[in-house]
């Protein structure tokens, strides 16, 4: 099955600074990414998200990278805000009935 | 507040006790998924409906887990026999037909005493 590795676990920047999470996946048959944040007491939210057939994908503050000959992908935060602060999950999917496999997590700690 | 609820949000129980949980997704999502994640941990996927059709159960789903989504819409996941190690959170997430983005819902917070 899919294995989605993620790091760092944590992540502290300075407010306005950018933050950087990377994931590798295994099964090449994946071809949907997205990325997840949950604050605490509630469920992953998504974010933004990114298929096989696209190389980068960005909205807003926010930006996705996907490298399919490497299986990487990352996700990458501009001018960082307190707001920021939670887990973010980067995840992995084959399609079809979108079984999800999700990485370890990320927490990010924006300090203002 | 995605539109996919869940109830209970919080349930302790005893060791050995049942207990069953309800999910209710978005009204025209027609998949709807069960995962399980503990702390520090990202979701792992339990199980998925289409409408009213248990289309795939992951191997985390022993035989004392059963799920049922009787007319397609709301689903209920029944744990018998609690065990301590079935303390998590159980998230519920539904979709629409091809489209991959999966909504969540809160969870529900399950402490096996």
């Amino acid at each position: 099955g899919e294995n989605v590795e993620q790091h760092p676990s944590t992540l502290s920047v300075q407010e306005g600074d950018s933050a950087v999470i990377k994931c590798t996946y295994s099964d090449s048959a994946s071809n949907y990414f997205p990325w997840y944040k949950q604050e605490l007491g509630k469920g992953p939210q998504l974010i933004i998200d990114i298929r096989s057939n696209v190389g980068e994908k960005k909205d807003q503050r926010i930006a996705v990278t996907l490298n399919k000959t490497a299986k990487h992908f990352s996700l990458h935060i501009t001018e960082t805000q307190p707001e920021d602060s939670a887990v973010y999950f980067c995840a992995a999917s084959t399609g079809g009935y979108q079984k999800v496999t999700f990485g370890t997590g990320t927490k990010l700690q924006v300090i203002p | 507040d995605t539109g996919v609820s869940q109830d209970p949000r919080h349930k302790i129980t005893k060791r050995g006790q049942n207990v069953t949980f309800r999910c209710d997704p978005i009204s025209e999502h027609n998949r709807l998924y069960w995962y399980r994640q503990t702390l520090g941990q990202g979701p792992e996927f339990l199980t998925y409906f289409q409408n009213e059709a248990q289309l795939e159960k992951s191997r985390l789903l022993s035989d004392r887990f059963s799920a049922e989504r009787p007319k397609g819409s709301f689903s209920t996941l029944e744990i018998q026999r609690t065990e301590q190690g079935d303390s998590a959170m159980y998230l519920c997430a539904s979709s629409l037909g091809s489209l991959n983005e999966q909504f969540f819902g809160p969870g529900t917070r399950l402490t096996v005493l």
